[in-house]
């Protein structure tokens, strides 16, 4: 099984800050990485997919960027509601596998 | 709009068994992979199985496989997980979602609580 790890495990910001979380992958899966938001008490919504692609009605400030086993996610600033877990997830083998999230929150 | 609803969850002794169910609307499910994604308590997000549009094709996460089994019915709109000889390391919320490698709607989940 291809092992996802994140980096921080959390991170406390300010508003405007910018926030980047990382993402390794324990062996190379091209580009086949996404990101998910998860807020409490809610299902994840996908932000990122294939690395790098925003989904449609993502705000701009979210993106993501690498390829091979490194990965970035960035928010560019901070705004209240972006409090949540983040996890990345590969697709480029089964079981497809998901980080162990990194929870954002507000300083 | 794109909506999936789960149900079946509910308290269930080690061992015992569970049927969950997601219905689907609002796109054309039978050209969709489908997939079962779980969250334990406090915990992170782990694939548990998907199955292609026409069911030939299934694959699972190894804590599971030989006591679940996933299903569909492209008739009824609707995506199956009969879970048996379940175990505590069960208990989790249960999300289906659409899609096969990246995951763009979910439902709000199901709680299976594995306890005696």
């Amino acid at each position: 099984d291809i092992q996802m790890t994140q980096s921080p495990s959390s991170l406390s910001a300010s508003v405007g800050d910018r926030v980047t979380i990382t993402c390794q992958a324990s062996q190379d899966i091209s580009n086949y990485l996404n990101w998910y938001q998860q807020k409490p008490g809610k299902a994840p919504k996908l932000l990122i997919y294939d690395a790098s692609n925003l989904e449609t009605g993502v705000p701009s400030r979210f993106s993501g960027s690498g390829s091979g086993t490194d990965f970035t996610f960035t928010i560019s600033s901070l705004q209240p509601e972006d409090i949540a877990t983040y996890y990345c997830q590969q697709y480029d083998n089964l079981p497809r596998t998901f980080g162990p999230g990194t929870k954002v929150d507000i300083k | 709009e794109v909506q999936l609803v789960e149900s079946g969850g509910g308290l269930v002794q080690p061992g015992g068994s569970l049927r969950l169910s997601c219905a689907a609307s609002g796109f054309t499910f039978s050209s969709y992979w489908m997939s079962w994604v779980r969250q334990a308590p406090g915990k992170g997000l782990e694939w548990v199985a998907n199955i292609k549009q026409d069911g030939s094709e299934k694959y699972y996460v190894d804590s599971v496989k030989g006591r679940f089994t996933i299903s569909r019915d492209n008739a009824k709109n609707s995506l199956y997980l009969q879970m048996n000889s379940l175990r505590a390391e069960d208990t989790a919320v249960y999300y289906c979602a659409r899609g096969r490698d990246y995951y763009r709607h979910w439902g709000q989940g199901t709680l299976v609580t594995v306890s005696s």
